[in-house]
């Protein structure tokens, strides 16, 4: 999920479908990466992480995926509920501390 | 634990005017990052200090932007002059040691008219 200026990509899912969210990113040289989930007025809030060394990552309720080869990062949320509505954002650090974070995509949950 | 503090939530300020945001992190986290975020750029890091000390500050705008940590505990962001389009929300966020999740803070959203 790449933002475009103030458009956000926006995924429309069903309650009890689940979500697939994809970000791409730009570092070969980047070995973790970080999902947050970011609600309206609120701070980003950590979902789950995922070192380079491994391609898949399980969480409760949600599952990340990691593609090296293409620079392909996925965040799937099982049986999505209505406060699985937020922007969610993948992150890849380099170097150091420093997360440099994707533009958000904007998770709606229709009942 | 608290959770990461920052203060004040809102902030309205004039054009011109010294605006000092400020932040307290988690106890015990030694990696301290402010970010700011805008619908256009999105959420971009500003500076980040390691032991209090500022480790990457490539983020920060301009020199109107300063930042400092005099001690593990505490932390501002300080913008003088403010101008119009500094209006955003900033976020404070720590983390500890080599677990490079940080925790956020839930942000201060600045206006500046």
């Amino acid at each position: 999920g790449e933002s475009v200026g103030l458009h956000l990509p926006t995924l429309s899912v069903q309650e009890g479908d689940n979500s697939i969210i994809n970000c791409a990113y730009s570092n070969s040289a980047s070995d973790y990466f970080i999902w947050y989930k970011q609600e309206s007025g609120k701070g980003p809030q950590f979902i789950i992480d995922i070192r380079s060394n491994m391609d898949k990552r399980q969480g409760q309720r949600v599952t990340v995926l990691l593609n090296k080869t293409v620079k392909h990062l996925s965040l799937q949320i099982a049986a999505t509920q209505p406060g699985d509505s937020a922007v969610y954002f993948c992150a890849e650090k380099a170097a150091g501390n420093k997360l440099t974070f994707g533009g958000g995509t904007r998770v709606l949950v229709k009942p | 634990d608290a959770g990461v503090i920052q203060s004040p939530r809102h902030e309205v300020t004039e054009m011109g005017q010294e605006v000092t945001l400020r932040c307290k992190p988690i106890s015990g986290h030694n990696s301290l990052f402010w970010y700011r975020q805008t619908m256009m750029r999105g959420l971009e890091l500003l500076i980040y200090f390691n032991n209090n000390v500022p480790i990457d500050d490539s983020g920060m705008p301009e020199d109107r932007f300063s930042a400092k940590m005099p001690n593990a505990s505490f932390s501002t962001l300080k913008i003088q002059p403010s101008e119009p389009r500094d209006s955003a929300v900033y976020f404070c966020a720590s983390s500890f040691g080599d677990l490079y999740e940080q925790y956020f803070g839930p942000g201060t959203r600045l206006t500046v008219t």
